[in-house]
């Protein structure tokens, strides 16, 4: 079954402080995993893709197959960080665009002055 | 920066009703995506269009679901008997002809049905 789990609803830090958000994922295939957000009153956006390997707003998240994991992190975090972060899966690999995307719960960072 | 646009924000309807949700995708995308997310729970995919056809539907998208690609830049998502349960926020998404599957979303639409 296509699962991705995000254990915790909410990750509460000080400003300054580092941050992970875990991502677990249920494929047998080869997963393509996304990491969006979504800032208070705002559209669902791409924050970070395991394709592409880059640091975005300070943000990196690697792949590893042997846990099934996409843990997101940030070694300071800011209080602009603040939103609701959700991991996603798109299987079917890199096969083209239309591969749905299956999403955790959702993770709710609040980053504190 | 070209965005997926929907309307309405906010739709009350009454439980038996039909409604329209309306989005414009991005303008050289050529994937669309319906997805539904109820208060409280996951985001969760509804249906994936294509080439004027629906390339993957889920379990949710019974017979009282449709979709629609009427001109060259709407994508409607039909409910024609709407239930209690289908109150939500229903997202509509477009990706370009690619092999990355990053999808652009609209800002959704609320549907509340009393």
């Amino acid at each position: 079954a296509q699962r991705v789990t995000q254990p915790e609803k909410l990750l509460s830090v000080f400003k300054g402080a580092p941050v992970e958000l875990k991502c677990n994922y249920s494929y047998s295939g080869s997963p393509e995993l996304f990491w969006y957000v979504q800032y208070s009153r705002q559209r669902l956006q791409l924050l970070l893709r395991h394709i592409s390997r880059e640091s975005i707003k300070g943000f990196t998240a690697d792949l590893n197959k042997g846990e099934t994991s996409f843990h997101l992190k940030k070694p300071f975090a800011q209080e602009e960080d603040s939103a609701m972060y959700y991991c996603a899966l798109s299987a079917g690999g890199f096969s083209g665009g239309y591969n749905k995307l299956i999403f955790g719960a959702g993770t709710r960072l609040a980053v504190h002055p | 920066e070209p965005e997926v646009t929907q309307t309405p924000s906010h739709q009350v309807t009454q439980m038996g009703q039909e409604v329209i949700l309306r989005c414009v995708p991005i303008s050289n995308h050529l994937y669309f995506y319906w997805y539904r997310q109820i208060l409280g729970q996951k985001v969760e995919f509804l249906v994936s269009f294509y080439n004027n056809e629906i390339s993957e539907k889920s379990e949710i998208f019974d017979d009282q679901f449709s979709v629609e690609r009427p001109d060259g830049s709407n994508f409607t998502l039909k409910i024609r008997s709407t239930k209690l349960e289908d109150s939500a926020m229903y997202f509509c998404a477009s990706s370009e002809v690619t092999s990355s599957n990053e999808q652009f979303f609209g800002p959704g639409t609320r549907l509340t049905v009393l």
